[in-house]
């Protein structure tokens, strides 16, 4: 079947520190790989999302890169800010039919000034 | 555009008693879904649909049933409350020919 493996949390840092989130999945066909946040009281969103092997996405800051060879696409930023404090949700869709996005278990990100 | 919108926000219920979670978006996007959150569990799909008039299971339909009479908007009903429903809901729509879902702000319900 198709499955994401996030790190457990929570993941402590001081402000301006390098975060390192680490996802792993498995799946049938090519999957389509996104990091979605969400912070404290509010819904998920994108944050950033690769589509094929080799691929990078960023945003804000974050970068994850698309490696097929591990089936890893690891979140990363070098210098942490408070306001990043959030969980962060790995989730992979596979392109066929109604592309059910299948999520990690999350991250719990704390930052501290 | 207001994106994807929940109703209510919060909900406490008895065991037994009925609701329903309403989900609208503006964005004319084909496909609705609605997950629930719990704890250390990600989210998990209930129910889907991939347009007007069309419902289909996710992977924990039981105890909820859903409806799309309109393309904007996508109902959850819970017809017997029961405690392991207890859950943060959301709903999230994606356009035809897109990866990416955009969700809602959540309905955070308890049954006690």
């Amino acid at each position: 079947g198709n499955s994401v493996t996030q790190m457990e949390g929570p993941v402590t840092l001081s402000e301006e520190a390098f975060l390192t989130i680490n996802c792993t999945y498995t799946a049938t066909g090519y999957p389509s790989l996104f990091w979605y946040v969400q912070y404290p009281g509010e819904g998920l969103q994108l944050l950033l999302k690769a589509t094929k092997a080799d691929d990078k996405g960023s945003n804000k800051g974050f970068e994850a890169t698309y490696r097929k060879e591990t089936t890893s696409f690891h979140l990363e930023k070098g210098s942490v800010q408070v306001s990043d404090s959030a969980v962060y949700f790995c989730a992979l869709t596979l392109n066929t039919g109604f592309q059910k996005l299948v999520f990690g278990t999350g991250t719990r990100l704390l930052v501290s000034p | 555009n207001a994106g994807v919108t929940q109703t209510p926000k919060f909900r406490v219920l008895k065991t037994g008693q009925s609701m329903t979670l309403l989900c609208a978006q503006d964005m004319n996007h084909e496909y609705m879904y609605w997950y629930r959150q719990d704890p250390g569990m990600g989210l998990r799909l209930i129910h889907y649909s991939v347009g007007e008039g069309t419902t289909a299971k996710g992977e924990v339909p039981d105890g909820y049933n859903v409806s799309r009479l309109k393309k904007q908007n996508f109902l959850l009903g819970l017809e017997s409350a029961a405690p392991s429903q207890t859950s943060v809901y959301f709903c999230a729509s994606r356009g035809s020919g897109e990866d990416t879902q955009y969700f809602g702000p959540g309905t955070r319900l308890t049954v006690l």
